[in-house]
Protein backbone atom coordinates (compact mmCIF):
# COMPACT_ATOMS: atom_id res chain seq x y z
CA UNK A 1 0.00 0.00 0.00
CA UNK A 2 1.47 3.31 -0.96
CA UNK A 3 2.18 6.02 1.90
CA UNK A 4 1.10 9.15 2.31
CA UNK A 5 2.26 11.52 0.14
CA UNK A 6 2.92 15.59 -0.34
CA UNK A 7 3.49 18.15 -2.84
CA UNK A 8 5.32 19.60 -3.20
CA UNK A 9 8.20 18.80 -0.93
CA UNK A 10 9.75 22.22 -1.32
CA UNK A 11 8.41 25.91 -1.70
CA UNK A 12 10.12 29.22 -1.39
CA UNK A 13 7.57 31.99 -1.44
CA UNK A 14 7.48 35.54 -0.62
CA UNK A 15 5.97 37.50 2.40
CA UNK A 16 2.82 38.50 1.22
CA UNK A 17 2.06 35.32 -1.44
CA UNK A 18 -0.43 32.50 -0.71
CA UNK A 19 0.01 29.13 -1.13
CA UNK A 20 -1.30 25.85 -1.63
CA UNK A 21 -0.19 22.21 -0.69
CA UNK A 22 -1.35 18.99 -1.58
CA UNK A 23 -1.77 15.57 1.16
CA UNK A 24 -2.85 12.36 -0.47
CA UNK A 25 -3.75 9.80 2.56
CA UNK A 26 -3.30 5.93 2.35
CA UNK A 27 -5.96 4.17 0.54
CA UNK A 28 -9.06 3.49 2.53
CA UNK A 29 -8.29 6.56 5.09
CA UNK A 30 -10.99 8.78 5.48
CA UNK A 31 -9.26 11.20 8.16
CA UNK A 32 -6.48 13.61 6.80
CA UNK A 33 -5.05 16.34 9.85
CA UNK A 34 -2.51 18.79 9.24
CA UNK A 35 0.45 19.76 11.60
CA UNK A 36 3.72 22.86 11.48
CA UNK A 37 6.95 21.65 12.79
CA UNK A 38 9.28 24.69 14.05
CA UNK A 39 12.12 24.52 15.80
CA UNK A 40 10.70 26.65 18.31
CA UNK A 41 7.12 25.48 18.89
CA UNK A 42 7.44 21.77 17.51
CA UNK A 43 4.61 20.36 15.88
CA UNK A 44 1.63 21.84 16.17
CA UNK A 45 -1.94 20.76 15.21
CA UNK A 46 -3.46 22.74 12.34
CA UNK A 47 -6.83 21.44 11.57
CA UNK A 48 -8.47 17.97 10.77
CA UNK A 49 -10.61 16.91 7.90
CA UNK A 50 -13.09 13.89 7.78
CA UNK A 51 -15.44 13.05 5.14
CA UNK A 52 -15.16 16.38 3.14
CA UNK A 53 -15.98 18.36 6.46
CA UNK A 54 -13.44 19.73 8.81
CA UNK A 55 -13.64 17.96 11.94
CA UNK A 56 -11.40 19.77 14.28
CA UNK A 57 -9.20 22.78 14.41
CA UNK A 58 -6.13 24.12 15.97
CA UNK A 59 -5.12 27.64 17.37
CA UNK A 60 -3.98 28.62 14.10
CA UNK A 61 -5.28 32.33 12.19
CA UNK A 62 -7.90 32.44 9.57
CA UNK A 63 -5.08 32.63 7.01
CA UNK A 64 -4.73 29.00 7.68
CA UNK A 65 -7.34 26.85 6.15
CA UNK A 66 -7.68 23.75 4.08
CA UNK A 67 -10.43 21.48 2.23
CA UNK A 68 -10.78 17.78 1.34
CA UNK A 69 -11.78 16.30 -2.07
CA UNK A 70 -14.36 13.47 -2.26
CA UNK A 71 -11.28 10.78 -2.86
CA UNK A 72 -10.20 12.14 0.49
CA UNK A 73 -7.17 14.13 -0.44
CA UNK A 74 -6.67 17.28 1.34
CA UNK A 75 -5.08 20.58 0.35
CA UNK A 76 -3.96 23.47 2.93
CA UNK A 77 -3.60 26.98 1.99
CA UNK A 78 -2.07 29.66 3.67
CA UNK A 79 -2.41 33.48 2.26
CA UNK A 80 -0.40 36.48 3.39
CA UNK A 81 2.70 34.77 4.11
CA UNK A 82 4.69 36.04 6.92
CA UNK A 83 8.31 34.86 7.77
CA UNK A 84 7.32 32.97 10.82
CA UNK A 85 5.40 30.50 8.29
CA UNK A 86 8.21 29.11 7.59
CA UNK A 87 8.01 25.57 8.82
CA UNK A 88 7.81 21.36 7.63
CA UNK A 89 3.81 21.16 7.19
CA UNK A 90 3.36 17.77 7.73
CA UNK A 91 0.09 15.95 6.75
CA UNK A 92 -1.15 12.58 8.59
CA UNK A 93 -3.94 10.17 7.14
CA UNK A 94 -6.16 7.57 9.42
CA UNK A 95 -9.50 5.63 8.95
CA UNK A 96 -10.83 8.30 11.33
CA UNK A 97 -12.65 5.87 13.48
CA UNK A 98 -14.64 7.54 16.38
CA UNK A 99 -13.06 6.67 19.59
CA UNK A 100 -9.22 8.28 18.98
CA UNK A 101 -7.64 4.51 18.54
CA UNK A 102 -6.11 4.92 15.52
CA UNK A 103 -2.75 5.06 14.51
CA UNK A 104 -2.14 8.17 12.40
CA UNK A 105 0.72 7.93 9.37
CA UNK A 106 2.55 11.02 8.37
CA UNK A 107 3.55 11.98 5.17
CA UNK A 108 7.20 13.34 4.50
CA UNK A 109 6.27 16.93 4.95
CA UNK A 110 6.40 20.07 2.55
CA UNK A 111 9.36 22.45 3.43
CA UNK A 112 8.05 26.42 3.40
CA UNK A 113 10.57 29.15 3.53
CA UNK A 114 8.89 32.26 3.15
CA UNK A 115 11.55 35.04 1.94
CA UNK B 1 -4.29 22.02 28.00
CA UNK B 2 -2.41 18.51 27.42
CA UNK B 3 1.31 19.17 28.08
CA UNK B 4 3.48 16.47 27.01
CA UNK B 5 7.38 16.77 28.10
CA UNK B 6 10.30 14.60 27.38
CA UNK B 7 13.66 14.39 28.95
CA UNK B 8 16.37 14.66 27.68
CA UNK B 9 16.42 16.98 24.85
CA UNK B 10 19.49 14.98 23.59
CA UNK B 11 21.48 11.66 24.67
CA UNK B 12 24.38 10.61 23.08
CA UNK B 13 25.65 6.44 24.10
CA UNK B 14 27.67 3.76 22.57
CA UNK B 15 26.40 1.30 19.85
CA UNK B 16 25.22 -1.47 21.87
CA UNK B 17 23.69 0.08 24.87
CA UNK B 18 20.52 -0.74 26.19
CA UNK B 19 18.51 2.99 26.77
CA UNK B 20 15.27 4.26 27.87
CA UNK B 21 13.57 7.41 26.79
CA UNK B 22 10.79 8.92 28.67
CA UNK B 23 7.81 10.98 28.13
CA UNK B 24 5.67 13.01 30.75
CA UNK B 25 1.79 14.08 30.00
CA UNK B 26 -0.20 16.43 32.07
CA UNK B 27 -3.89 15.07 31.22
CA UNK B 28 -4.48 11.15 31.89
CA UNK B 29 -7.78 11.63 29.74
CA UNK B 30 -5.77 10.04 26.37
CA UNK B 31 -7.45 7.66 24.07
CA UNK B 32 -3.60 6.68 23.12
CA UNK B 33 0.11 7.25 22.83
CA UNK B 34 1.96 7.12 20.33
CA UNK B 35 5.79 7.09 19.53
CA UNK B 36 7.48 8.27 16.32
CA UNK B 37 10.90 8.85 14.65
CA UNK B 38 12.06 11.57 13.02
CA UNK B 39 15.37 11.99 10.78
CA UNK B 40 16.37 14.99 9.86
CA UNK B 41 14.18 16.94 7.23
CA UNK B 42 11.82 14.33 7.40
CA UNK B 43 8.27 12.83 8.25
CA UNK B 44 7.69 11.02 11.06
CA UNK B 45 7.30 7.49 11.43
CA UNK B 46 4.93 5.46 13.32
CA UNK B 47 7.16 3.17 15.95
CA UNK B 48 4.55 2.22 19.11
CA UNK B 49 0.99 2.50 19.58
CA UNK B 50 -0.14 1.85 22.65
CA UNK B 51 -3.89 2.51 23.71
CA UNK B 52 -5.47 3.79 26.89
CA UNK B 53 -6.31 0.51 28.24
CA UNK B 54 -3.07 -1.54 27.59
CA UNK B 55 0.09 -1.41 29.69
CA UNK B 56 2.85 -2.29 27.36
CA UNK B 57 3.50 -2.50 23.21
CA UNK B 58 6.67 -4.61 21.83
CA UNK B 59 8.26 -4.15 18.36
CA UNK B 60 11.68 -5.91 17.76
CA UNK B 61 14.25 -3.98 19.91
CA UNK B 62 11.61 -1.06 21.04
CA UNK B 63 9.50 -1.65 23.99
CA UNK B 64 7.02 1.06 24.99
CA UNK B 65 5.37 1.35 28.06
CA UNK B 66 2.31 3.38 29.59
CA UNK B 67 0.92 4.34 32.95
CA UNK B 68 -1.92 6.51 32.42
CA UNK B 69 -2.37 7.21 36.17
CA UNK B 70 1.12 8.84 36.57
CA UNK B 71 1.10 9.95 32.68
CA UNK B 72 4.39 8.81 32.17
CA UNK B 73 5.40 6.48 29.11
CA UNK B 74 9.12 4.77 28.50
CA UNK B 75 10.79 3.94 24.96
CA UNK B 76 13.33 1.34 25.74
CA UNK B 77 15.74 0.63 23.12
CA UNK B 78 17.91 -2.41 23.74
CA UNK B 79 21.06 -3.40 21.84
CA UNK B 80 21.34 0.61 20.33
CA UNK B 81 23.08 0.61 16.86
CA UNK B 82 23.92 3.87 14.60
CA UNK B 83 21.08 3.55 12.34
CA UNK B 84 19.05 3.94 15.35
CA UNK B 85 20.25 7.73 15.42
CA UNK B 86 17.20 10.36 15.08
CA UNK B 87 14.74 12.31 16.72
CA UNK B 88 12.20 10.52 18.87
CA UNK B 89 8.77 12.26 19.74
CA UNK B 90 6.38 10.77 21.93
CA UNK B 91 2.23 11.70 21.09
CA UNK B 92 -0.70 11.66 22.73
CA UNK B 93 -4.11 11.64 21.69
CA UNK B 94 -7.15 12.56 24.19
CA UNK B 95 -9.85 15.47 24.79
CA UNK B 96 -13.03 16.17 22.60
CA UNK B 97 -10.84 16.18 19.12
CA UNK B 98 -8.57 13.66 18.30
CA UNK B 99 -5.48 15.49 17.60
CA UNK B 100 -1.67 14.84 19.01
CA UNK B 101 -0.20 16.39 20.95
CA UNK B 102 3.22 16.46 20.77
CA UNK B 103 6.78 16.26 23.06
CA UNK B 104 9.18 18.52 21.57
CA UNK B 105 11.59 14.98 21.41
CA UNK B 106 15.02 13.61 22.23
CA UNK B 107 17.53 13.94 20.04
CA UNK B 108 19.43 10.16 19.91
CA UNK B 109 22.87 10.06 18.41
CA UNK B 110 24.44 6.73 18.86
CA UNK B 111 28.30 6.50 18.17
CA UNK B 112 30.01 3.24 16.41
Amino acid sequence: KAGVTQTPRYLIKTRGQQVTLSCSPISGHRSVSWYQQTPGQGLQFLFEYFSETQRNKGNFPGRFSGRQFSNSRSEMNVSTLELGDSALYLCASSLGRSGGTDTQYFGPGTRLTVL
Amino acid sequence: KQEVTQIPAALSVPEGENLVLNCSFTDSAIYNLQWFRQDPGKGLTSLLLIQSSQREQTSGRLNASLDKSSGRSTLYIAASQPGDSATYLCAVKGGSNYKLTFGKGTLLTVNP
